[in-house]
């Protein structure tokens, strides 16, 4: 159960847009779409905004989309805002019956 | 309004035992899936466990195996987790999550074990 392989932190200007990668292998990300990414503001819980790789909740901007391609999924935000300033997570389901989280990238808004 | 309750958290010494909480409202708690996640101090997420919606099937992360054991109670829309036999390194924030992508998350509760 080896955890999602992200970049621990990425950065971007207001406006400008970041994409934030999550690897993985075919038993998890390649394997299957069962991948969401969180969004975590510092001392708050988690907060879905990408699942099932591309799908956005109701209520979660359309500058956050997500995609996959192979073994690797990606979550790009465009039109930075500074409230975007966070840790991210991406998550896989596994062929195991378990989850799998990433290590989680902090973004910085300059 | 959908919303996800955790409690139970506390100090606990090493080899004790403790069992979390979640208490679900605003959702048909008995047709979701349900998870146990967990944060470290300063560290990222790890998922812990995993409970079908009529509690038929339980999956759970290697490093809990044999000590804690994920269960729910659908007539009181609750989920649990029995921890046994703690760990210095089991002190962390456990959230409850909702269905396989964890849509709703609960605000967390403490767990810190004392060695």
């Amino acid at each position: 159960q080896s955890a999602l392989t992200q970049p621990a932190s990425v950065s971007g200007s207001p406006g400008q847009s970041i994409t934030i990668s999550c690897t993985g292998t075919s038993s998890d990300v390649g394997g299957y779409n069962y991948v969401s990414w969180y969004q975590q503001h510092p001392g708050k819980a988690p907060k879905v905004i990408i699942y099932e790789v591309s799908n956005r909740p109701s209520g979660v901007s359309n500058r956050f989309s997500g995609s996959k391609s192979g073994n690797t999924a990606s979550l790009t935000i465009s039109g930075l805002q500074a409230e975007d300033e966070a840790d991210y997570y991406c998550s896989s389901y596994t062929s195991s019956n378990t989850w799998v989280f990433g290590g989680g990238t902090k973004l910085t808004v300059l | 309004q959908v919303q996800l309750v955790e409690s139970g958290g506390g100090v606990v010494q090493a080899g004790g035992s403790l069992r979390l909480s979640c208490a679900a409202s605003g959702i048909t708690f008995s047709s979701f899936g349900m998870h146990w996640v967990r944060q470290a101090p300063g560290k990222g997420l790890e998922w812990v466990a995993f409970i079908r919606y009529d509690g038929s099937n339980k999956f759970d992360t290697d490093s809990v195996k044999g000590r804690f054991t994920i269960s729910r109670d659908n007539s009181k829309n609750t989920l649990y987790l029995q921890m046994n036999s703690l760990r210095a390194e089991d002190t962390a924030v456990y959230y409850c999550a909702k269905d396989r992508s964890m849509t709703i998350w609960g605000q967390g509760t403490l767990v810190t074990v004392s060695s």
